[in-house]
């Protein structure tokens, strides 16, 4: 059972444009959202994250939009570059000590100049 | 470089040799992780360690996967018997557990080919 469903599988735009992840989960106890960027040949890093108590975090061109009774959630990313060109997980993990992400399983970006 | 190193980077093995990998985790976190990647998937948790506690294994973790993190410093990942399927990259995390999320702080990786 996949909990943590992510679109598309791969994502091509232009230098510019705005790129868009989408995540669906299922789990209501998740409290814990983050995203992660991995480029060839790294482990995953940390992009942003955000809490169910807010519908839209912005962290320069990159925001989480959330939507709590839909239980989905998403990545904008504004501006982009072909330096974004990489691999984007969504994860999805509860509290309580834990804190275990079930990642989605990523989507390629890939932005040409 | 402070941040998670894996050792080694590569390894090609035959089928039913074992194997063991290295994670040395950023020194001051007290949690250590191992995860699982398949090509076309995001990272499958295998185990944890709080200090040198393992504190929870995944269903993944089969017999023949074995971890540990003797003093809470490194760790080590076993594998025994390999087979075809283990052929994935092993990646290691480590975090502080303070903040919110606990954010997780990634190595590299190992990939295993098994042959």
């Amino acid at each position: 059972q996949q909990q943590v469903k992510q679109s598309p599988q791969s994502l091509i735009v232009q230098k510019g444009g705005i790129s868009i992840i989408n995540c669906a989960y299922e789990n209501t106890a998740f409290d814990y959202f983050p995203w992660y960027q991995q480029f060839p040949g790294k482990g995953p890093a940390l992009l942003i994250a955000i809490r169910p108590d807010v519908s839209e975090k912005k962290e320069g061109r990159f925001t989480i939009s959330f939507n709590k009774s839909a239980k989905q959630f998403s990545l904008h990313i504004m501006d982009s570059q072909p330096g974004d060109s990489a691999t984007y997980f969504c994860a999805a993990s509860m509290g309580g000590g834990s804190y275990i992400p079930t990642f989605g399983r990523g989507t390629s970006l890939i932005v040409h100049p | 470089d402070t941040g998670v190193s894996q050792d080694p980077r590569h390894k090609i093995t035959k089928r039913g040799q074992n194997v063991t990998f290295r994670c040395d985790p950023i020194s001051e976190h007290n949690r250590l992780y191992w995860y699982r990647q398949t090509l076309g998937q995001g990272p499958e948790f295998l185990t944890y360690f709080q200090n040198e506690a393992q504190l929870e294994k995944s269903r993944l973790l089969s017999d023949r996967f074995s971890a540990e993190r003797p003093k809470g410093s490194f760790s080590t990942l076993e594998i025994q018997r390999t087979e075809q399927g283990d052929s994935a990259m092993y990646l290691c995390a480590s975090s502080l557990t303070v903040g919110v999320g606990y954010e997780q702080y990634f190595g590299p990786g190992t990939r295993l080919t098994v042959t």
